[in-house]
């Protein structure tokens, strides 16, 4: 069974626009840690941001923040005044503790940003 | 610091030959993933470590996969034999801690399979 679903295979956004790539995840652990990646077409995994299960308030980091929903399990990335540079693959990833810190990613957003 | 270091980037074989993928996670880490990347299948994970031992290795697709880590900065993935299937991204990654630790991603080896 899908652990992470990532429901948009492909987005669009205008330049300087906000835009959120959805991510919801399945687990029983409660304590867990959730990740975003960015993978531009040069092919490197790019860490963005981090949430623990634990955390009282949703992460941000600069122009990135995490939308996070414990009780609907979603935890999405919104990306604010997009920019040509944003264009890429962003994966959402979860790391179980009972798993033994196994992280499994889902199957990745394509954001393409639109001058 | 150097980030995790992976070679060869690049690696072009033949069906059938044995291919040994290398990876130089973060000094001081204590895990140590392998992924591989297809358009196919996305990202997925082959099998990680903990203070060099195995955790898991459920996602080694089959007997022709094998992984090492012999000391703390030092693993190798050995596919024997190769076969064009096997074509894809290979990433190393390497964390510190448990939990909400990041992983930190080497560059990859692109494997060509003919």
């Amino acid at each position: 069974a899908q652990k992470i679903t990532q429901t948009q295979p492909g987005m669009f956004v205008q330049e300087k626009e906000a835009v959120t790539l959805d991510c919801t995840y399945d687990t029983s652990d409660p304590s867990y840690g959730l990740f975003w990646y960015k993978q531009p077409s040069s092919g490197e995994m790019i860490f963005l941001i981090y949430q623990g299960s634990y955390d009282q308030q949703n992460a941000t980091e600069g122009r990135y923040s995490l939308n996070f929903q414990k009780a609907r399990k979603s935890a999405n990335l919104v990306i604010s005044a997009s920019q040509l540079g944003d264009s890429a693959m962003y994966f959402c990833a979860m790391r179980e503790k009972t798993s033994y810190d196994k992280v499994i990613f889902g199957p990745g957003t394509s954001l393409s940003v639109i001058p | 610091d150097a980030g995790v270091i992976q070679s060869p980037r690049h690696e072009v074989t033949e069906m059938g030959q044995e291919v040994t993928l290398r990876c130089k996670p973060i000094s001081g880490h204590d895990y140590l993933f392998w992924y591989r990347q297809t358009m196919m299948r996305g990202l997925e994970l082959l099998i990680y470590f903990n203070n060099n031992v195995p955790i898991d290795d459920s996602g080694m697709p089959e007997d022709r996969f094998s992984a090492k880590m012999p000391n703390a900065s030092f693993s190798t993935l050995k596919i024997q034999p190769s076969e064009p299937r096997d074509s894809a991204v290979y990433f190393c990654a390497s964390s510190w801690r448990a939990g909400e630790d990041t992983q930190y991603f080497g560059p990859g080896t692109r494997l060509t399979v003919l």
